[in-house]
């Protein structure tokens, strides 16, 4: 079964600084991976997928992640955090064919101070 | 373009009773996933629809049941409510015929069981 792991429960950057969410995944075979967020009250919102190819992916709002196969990880990243960052992220797997039923992990919290 | 579009936003019915969710999903799009979000769960896999099919389950009780009509508009129903199924309800859409296209997220319908 495949599962994801978001170790970090909770994150606090200062406006400005870099950023980076983690990731790892437990498949079988190739998965696919996607990063979303959560602002309170609302739906979420997708800021990157890898299926295949190139193993650094861009995404929206700046956001990038680099699919590490030996390390099973997708981790996200940002360069410089904006205060409108703050938010609650997702990593999510899914399978070929299936991807629409994903397994999310359980979310990291960011708070981003000014 | 419109959105995926949940009703209602926010409903509250007592134990014992039953509830329907409604989501119409972006025009073109023929599949409609299903997601329930609590605290200690987290997001949660329910069910997926494609022309009018279900074609995939997560893991819950037969209580929990979907259907999609024709023009893929899609609705939930939730019979002999518990208080365990306050939570977040999450519709998404996609437009891959092959489930292996991005899921976009409706904001959702907040049930709360008392």
């Amino acid at each position: 079964a495949q599962s994801v792991t978001q170790p970090d429960i909770h994150i606090t950057v200062s406006e400005g600084a870099s950023l980076e969410l983690r990731c790892n995944y437990s498949y079988g075979a190739t998965p696919y991976l996607f990063w979303y967020v959560q602002s309170p009250g609302q739906g979420l919102q997708l800021l990157l997928k890898y299926f295949s190819g190139d193993t650094l992916v861009q995404g929206i709002k700046g956001f990038e992640a680099e699919f590490k196969r030996s390390q099973s990880s997708f981790n996200l990243r940002k360069p410089s955090v904006h205060w409108s960052d703050a938010a609650e992220y997702f990593c999510a797997v899914g399978a070929a064919g299936t991807a629409s039923k994903l397994t999310f992990g359980t979310g990291t919290r960011l708070q981003v101070t000014l | 373009k419109a959105g995926v579009t949940q009703t209602p936003r926010y409903l509250i019915k007592t134990r014992g009773q039953q509830v329907t969710l409604s989501c119409s999903p972006i025009s073109g799009h023929r599949s409609v996933s299903w997601y329930q979000q609590t605290p200690g769960q987290g997001l949660q896999f329910l069910f997926e629809y494609f022309s009018e099919t279900q074609r995939n389950k997560g893991n819950f009780p037969g209580r929990f049941s979907g259907r999609q009509f024709s023009n893929s508009r899609s609705e939930m129903n939730v019979s002999t409510l518990e208080l365990g199924d306050s939570a977040l309800y999450l519709c998404a859409s996609s437009l891959s015929t092959r489930g292996t296209g991005e899921l976009f997220f409706g904001e959702g319908s907040r049930l709360t069981v008392l």
